[in-house]
């Protein structure tokens, strides 16, 4: 069972070039959400998903993309990268059942030069 | 507004001691979770408190959750080096569309 897998775990990024930050989970479960952490602070959310073909924004959605085409996929685009989107960026999935909580991937420390 | 507060949000504390972080949360919400955070690393969840009165242990850790007063609680007792991490709280509004909300995390650094 390998839970919430992320990739890449690390990425230097010009500004102004695109990626995508791959999350999948097969525990098939129903939530899936990107946060990036900043030094110093608590996660902040970027997009979720509460099923395949059902996206949403959280907190701080400007310069990503999100789908879910299936439920175990739920992948990050970074559309032009900027220097402030330098950060962690973490992965999570969670059953619908609220019986657990949320299981969290390894994440990406990405850096935008 | 949706405001998850953690306090202290720095503790340094000698080995054998006792200590509690402090979890305030701003509307109301029955499911808190606690994680805990080693630098460079992902999040370990440690306890999923999903009711009101709800008490966990695991180890030297005990968490509990009064939903009325908004309040959980993560106490430590008798602290060794090896709980030396981050820990936060976050609070659970996926029924209101706003999924998990954070506290900015404790870092606890426990002196031997």
């Amino acid at each position: 069972n390998a839970g919430v897998t992320q990739t890449p775990k690390f990425q230097v990024l010009k500004t102004g070039q695109s990626m995508t930050l791959q999350c999948a989970q097969d525990m098939n479960h129903e939530y899936m959400s990107w946060y990036r952490q900043d030094p110093g602070m608590g996660l902040r959310l970027i997009h979720y998903s509460v099923g395949a073909g059902i996206t949403d924004q959280g907190e701080v959605p400007n310069g990503y993309n999100v789908s879910r085409s299936t439920t175990e996929d739920f992948p990050l685009r970074l559309l032009s990268a900027a220097p402030s989107q330098t950060s962690v960026y973490f992965c999570a999935s969670s059953s619908n059942s609220a019986n657990y909580g949320y299981t969290f991937g390894s994440g990406t420390r990405l850096t935008v030069v | 507004e949706l405001k998850v507060e953690q306090n202290p949000l720095f503790l340094s504390m000698q080995e054998g001691k006792n200590y509690t972080i402090y979890c305030n949360y701003s509307t109301t919400s029955d499911r808190l979770y606690w994680y805990r955070q080693d630098p460079g690393k992902s999040l370990e969840s440690l306890f999923v408190l999903l009711s009101n009165g709800a008490v966990k242990q695991e180890g030297r850790l005990m968490a509990s959750l009064d939903t009325k007063a908004r309040l959980s609680t993560l106490h430590i007792t008798a602290a060794v080096h090896d709980l030396s991490a981050t820990y936060f709280c976050a609070v659970d509004y996926r029924d209101s569309n706003y999924q998990l909300i954070w506290g900015a995390g404790t870092k606890l650094i426990i002196k031997p």
